[in-house]
């Protein structure tokens, strides 16, 4: 049963420390997302990759935030320094370019 | 800028009853629709797709509809049970091309199906 992994499910660290979450796509899939769900806000675009290149990352703090696809299997949302407001639940997902998008279970994220 | 709205935003329901939740969108030029189910802590799990030449498509006792030209599209539970409660979400999908392909999300219908 193919799914994302998302690591880690709960993080609760310190303002200013570095956050780093990891995303492991669907085999095959090319696409891949970054999204960021907060009450508030609802759920937003961070980052967009295809084919492991940066599309658009128009949605991210681009001071603090930095997103890489170092291997097809591999996703990663570096945050550095983290702050109370980046509290969230973060989620990755995958697809085939125009076709059915799958999510993780996310990652909750909690800065003190 | 694509603009998608869900209506209502909250449902409440007697087990048993059919219910629809709306979906509009404000750029009818999209590539697909899809429609997703949330539960409290966990993540997205997709539901149905329906790509643009489509009107509809059907799952189990899913159907979701697409009126392109309109900008609308429901969802429609037939016998709704109790396991059927959580967050329902359409999201579009703007085509591809040079700056890539997204979905841009509604903010949700949260639907509670009483015993």
């Amino acid at each position: 049963d193919a799914r994302v992994t998302q690591t880690p499910r709960d993080k609760v660290t310190e303002m200013g420390q570095e956050v780093t979450m990891r995303c492991q796509p669907i085999l095959g899939h090319n696409t891949v997302f970054w999204y960021r769900q907060t009450m508030k806000q609802g759920l937003e675009l961070l980052a967009y990759f295809r084919n492991r290149a940066p599309l658009d990352d128009s949605g991210m703090p681009k001071d603090r935030f930095s997103a890489e696809m170092p291997d097809a299997t591999l996703a990663t949302l570096k945050i550095q320094p983290s702050e109370p407001r980046d509290s969230a639940v973060y989620f990755c997902a995958s697809g085939s370019e125009g076709r059915e998008l799958f999510f993780g279970e996310g990652s909750r994220l909690t800065v003190l | 800028k694509q603009e998608v709205t869900q209506i209502p935003a909250a449902l409440s329901v007697p087990e048993g009853e059919n219910l629809v939740l709306n979906c509009s969108f404000t750029d009818s030029a999209i590539y697909n629709l899809q429609w997703f189910r949330q539960d409290p802590g966990k993540g997205l799990t997709s539901l149905l797709l329906i790509q643009s030449s489509q009107r509809e498509q059907t799952s189990g006792r899913l159907n979701a509809s697409l009126d392109k030209s309109s900008g609308r599209s429901t969802l429609y539970i037939a016998a709704s049970q109790p396991g059927d409660s959580a967050t329902y979400l359409c999201a579009v999908h703007r085509g591809g091309g040079t700056s890539g392909s997204r979905l841009t999300f509604g903010e949700g219908t949260q639907l509670t199906v009483n015993p």
